[in-house]
């Protein structure tokens, strides 16, 4: 099973700032099959990027993401308040999806 | 718009069978291409994928819980079920359902339901 390790647990950043995200793999990740997810407080996750770098719909162009191999990033060019939040990084891979254990981004 | 909506009882009973289904609108199971998981989080927790199930009803289980899993899928109703045998607290979460497309990630998801093991 691949192991998703995110950091770095907590972020704390003021609402305009750039937030970087890490998520690191134990072993390759197919590009194509890495993922980023936000959930807030009593929510499901929202779907924010695909395939490493692919925006999902509806999704402002200030989330981005990067990456490949065993290292993933996940940018957020300028905090608005509406993005402190949990953020998750998935993978797929041999049949079996696993996430990471999250980044807390929270109002410094 | 494909929304997904768990159902099912919120307390179960230790060392009993955990019952959830997953009712699916706006779009059919059986037009395939998609995965249909079910995904759990313990309270304050991260995520947990349980498993899946295509339409033609092949399932494939987290390999830690594979011995009392067992999705089903009944494209009649547009529904897919998870059942969780020999249930303990350590079995309490929010429980949902989530569309997966490959590589396209899980793009749908249910709200979510707490499912609470406790006598």
């Amino acid at each position: 099973e691949i192991v998703l390790t995110q950091s770095p647990g907590t972020l704390s950043l003021s609402p305009g700032e750039r937030a970087t995200l890490s998520c690191r793999a134990s072993q390759s990740v197919s590009s194509s099959y890495l993922a980023w997810y936000q959930q807030k407080p009593g929510q499901a996750p929202r779907l924010l990027i695909y395939g490493a770098s692919s925006r999902a719909t509806g999704i402002p162009d200030r989330f981005s993401g990067s990456g490949s191999g065993t290292d993933f990033t996940l940018t957020i060019s300028r905090l608005e308040p509406e993005d402190f939040a949990v953020y998750y990084c998935q993978q797929y891979g041999s049949s079996s999806w696993t996430f990471g254990q999250g980044t807390k981004v929270e109002i410094k | 718009q494909v929304q997904l909506q768990e159902s099912g009882p919120g307390l179960v009973k230790p060392s009993q069978t955990l019952s959830l289904t997953c009712t699916v609108s706006g779009g059919s199971i059986s037009s395939g291409g998609y995965y249909w998981s079910w995904i759990r989080q313990h309270p304050g927790k991260g995520l947990e994928w349980i498993g899946y199930i295509y339409y033609s009803g092949s399932t494939y289980y987290n390999p830690s819980l594979k011995s009392r899993v067992t999705i089903s899928v009944d494209t009649s109703k547009n529904q897919f079920s998870l059942k969780l045998s020999s249930v303990t607290a350590a079995d309490t979460a929010v429980y949902y359902c989530a569309r997966e497309g490959g590589i396209w990630g899980f793009d749908y998801w249910g709200q979510g339901t707490l499912v609470t093991v406790s006598s």
